[in-house]
Order: C-alpha cells, then structure tokens, then sequence
C-alpha cells in the first residue's frame, strides 16, 4: 500500500512569496495529481504528472521518479490562493485507476 | 466548462437509514469515482466504476455500499443502513481514461 506524506502540514505565507510543498511517497507509481480544495470543501485538479515538469500560470509542478518525490510551487502568492493542496498518487497496476491521498498542506497567504 | 455535479449539497439522516448520493459525472467520460472525507482527515478511496460495474473497491466499501449508473446521466452511491461514523464528506469524480479525475462540489453527509 502506497503511503503518501506532505510537509509542512500549515504554511502561511506573505503576498508575493514564493511557496513550495512537497510530496513523497513509498512504492512505485503510474501518476501524481496535485488537487486543490476550497475552503468549501471542492476539489480542484492542478495538474497530473509521472514524469519532468509542468507549468500552469504561476503553478508549478515537478517529480522525481527515482526518489519518489513531487514538488508544487507557486510564485508570486496571492491570498486567492489560500487553499488545502493535496497530493494524491495512482499506484502502478493494470486497470489501476484509485487515488492514494496525502493529509494535505494548508496554505494561508496574508497580503 | 462542463462539471461534475453532485445533489443535494447537504444530506442529513437518521442511523439506521438509507441513504443515496447522486452524481452526474461530465457527459463524455467513462470512469466514476466515489471519494469521501471525514472531518478533519484525509479524502479515501471507496470504489471505481467502468463500463457498467466496479472496477476497483476499497476495505471501506463494504456490503452496506452499493453503486449504480441507473441511466446515460447518473451514478449512484448507496449506503443501506447508515451509522454515525458513515458522516462525511462524499466526492464523486470522473475521467475519460488515462487522465485526471474531474471532481464534484462534494455533499456533506451527516448521520444523526
């Protein structure tokens, strides 16, 4: 069973900071999603990765295979983005499409 | 954009009782989730669901939960007799295949 663990668990931040979370896991994977949840409880889905880079506006996400291990930047925060941020991986497994969920990080930006 | 949308929002129901979670997942997609949330801790997996059965279920999707696509629109969960602990936030999700999972808004079950 693949255990998924997010540091820090709260992060507060000033407007503008530059933010990083990050993610490991224990076994193999076939994807990493990175998912937002509103303070209303939706969920949002940021990006969905297994390997390199991706760009979304000032999202950032990036993993490494090999140490099993996935980082979510954001530049420039803005208190918009206060928000839950969850990593949530796919386990590799023919037909296998559940999500492991981590515990989240709470992210709180002042202006 | 199109959505995932869940009803009701809020559930409210007595132990003992059944209870069922409706979802329409985006019209194109093939592959249905059902997520939930308890207060204050991290979203489970519960079950998957594609072309017309469960494709996977967790250790928590017992016999008192069931699943159904009743029609070309909905996706149903079940939960026969509900208990305390079954309060939660539940979340179904969709995706075509091999891509992310489109989330609904969530409804918020709670089980006096």
């Amino acid at each position: 069973k693949n255990e998924v663990e997010q540091s820090p668990q709260n992060l507060t931040a000033q407007e503008g900071e530059f933010i990083t979370i990050n993610c490991s896991y224990s076994v193999g994977i076939s994807a990493l999603h990175w998912l937002q949840q509103h303070p209303g409880g939706g969920i949002v889905s940021l990006f969905m990765l297994s390997s390199g880079k991706k760009k979304h506006g000032r999202l950032i996400a990036t993993i490494n295979i090999q140490e099993k291990h996935s980082s979510l930047h954001i530049t420039a925060s803005h208190p918009r983005d206060s928000a839950v941020y969850i990593c949530a991986v796919r386990s590799r497994g023919a037909g296998s499409y559940q999500l492991t969920f981590g515990k989240g990080t709470k992210l709180s930006v002042i202006p | 954009e199109p959505e995932v949308t869940q009803t009701p929002s809020h559930q409210v129901t007595q132990m003992g009782q059944e209870v069922i979670l409706r979802c329409v997942p985006i019209s194109n997609h093939l592959y249905f989730y059902w997520y939930r949330q308890i207060l204050g801790q991290k979203v489970e997996f519960l079950v998957s669901f594609y072309n017309n059965e469960i494709s996977e279920k967790s250790e928590i999707f017992d016999d008192q939960f069931s699943v159904e696509r009743p029609d070309g629109s909905n996706f149903t969960l079940k939960i026969r007799s509900t208990k305390l602990e079954d309060s939660a936030m539940y979340f179904c999700a969709s995706s075509p295949s091999n891509q992310p999972q489109h989330f609904g808004d969530g409804t918020r079950l709670s089980i006096l």
